[in-house]
């Protein structure tokens, strides 16, 4: 069953704009993580976020986490046209069971 | 290059023919994982190991077998393949520790049962 659960499916934005998108989960985690997938490719990790912290950044990647809310949010600023891709939440609420959600599809036009 | 190999990247076999997708890490990670990728379903975990002898059922674990009898491979088999097990496979490893950490994935490999 799926852990997590992205909003919006799809997000069409132009380069140089932000894109957000969400995940909400149902049950306590350990952490939280967002990937990437270029079409028919593998998952590329970006981010890892753990229970105890409420924001992190990564080059343009801000990821934040609301555990009381059971929710995250992945914003990417001055998108590009490479950013073009799907992004997956995974939760882990036990070592090594990862859980994805069905992912947000992300197209940036130039 | 730290990578998880799976291999072959494309299968088309008949139904009941036995069929084994190799995956193998180069990163010493405990955990490795199987999922399989369906249109509209998103990432579905198989089984995963925490280590070497110790694998568990992931959420559709149905028609599949693993083993872990080295810490670097981790094969997938199908027994017998039937068509609803057409997909795209994942092969994934993580190092273990407090708090986790993200995991490498392979490839994947594209499996077309008829």
């Amino acid at each position: 069953s799926q852990q997590g659960e992205e909003d919006p499916q799809a997000l069409s934005i132009q380069e140089g704009e932000n894109a957000t998108m969400n995940c909400s989960y149902k049950t306590s985690i350990n952490n939280l993580q967002w990937y990437r997938q270029n079409s028919g490719r593998g998952l590329v990790h970006l981010i890892l976020i753990r229970s105890n912290e409420r924001e992190k950044h990564s080059g343009r990647l801000r990821v934040t986490l609301d555990t009381s809310k059971k929710s995250s949010s992945l914003l990417i600023t001055a998108s590009r046209a490479a950013d073009t891709a799907s992004y997956f939440c995974a939760t882990d609420d036990s070592w090594g069971k990862l859980q994805f959600g069905a992912g947000t599809q992300v197209v940036v036009t130039p | 290059e730290a990578q998880v190999t799976q291999n072959p990247r494309y299968l088309i076999t008949v139904t009941g023919k036995k069929l084994t997708v190799t995956c193998s890490q180069n990163m010493n990670h405990e955990y490795m994982s199987w999922y399989r990728q369906d249109p509209g379903l998103g990432l579905r975990q198989i089984y995963y190991s925490m280590n070497v002898e110790v694998t568990d059922k992931g959420d559709v674990p149905e028609g599949y077998k693993v083993s872990r009898k080295e810490k670097r491979n981790f094969p997938l088999i199908l027994e017998s393949p039937s068509p609803n097990q057409t997909s795209l496979y994942f092969c994934a490893s993580s190092s273990a520790g407090a708090g986790g950490s993200g995991y490498t994935f392979g490839s994947g490999t594209r499996l077309t049962v008829v």
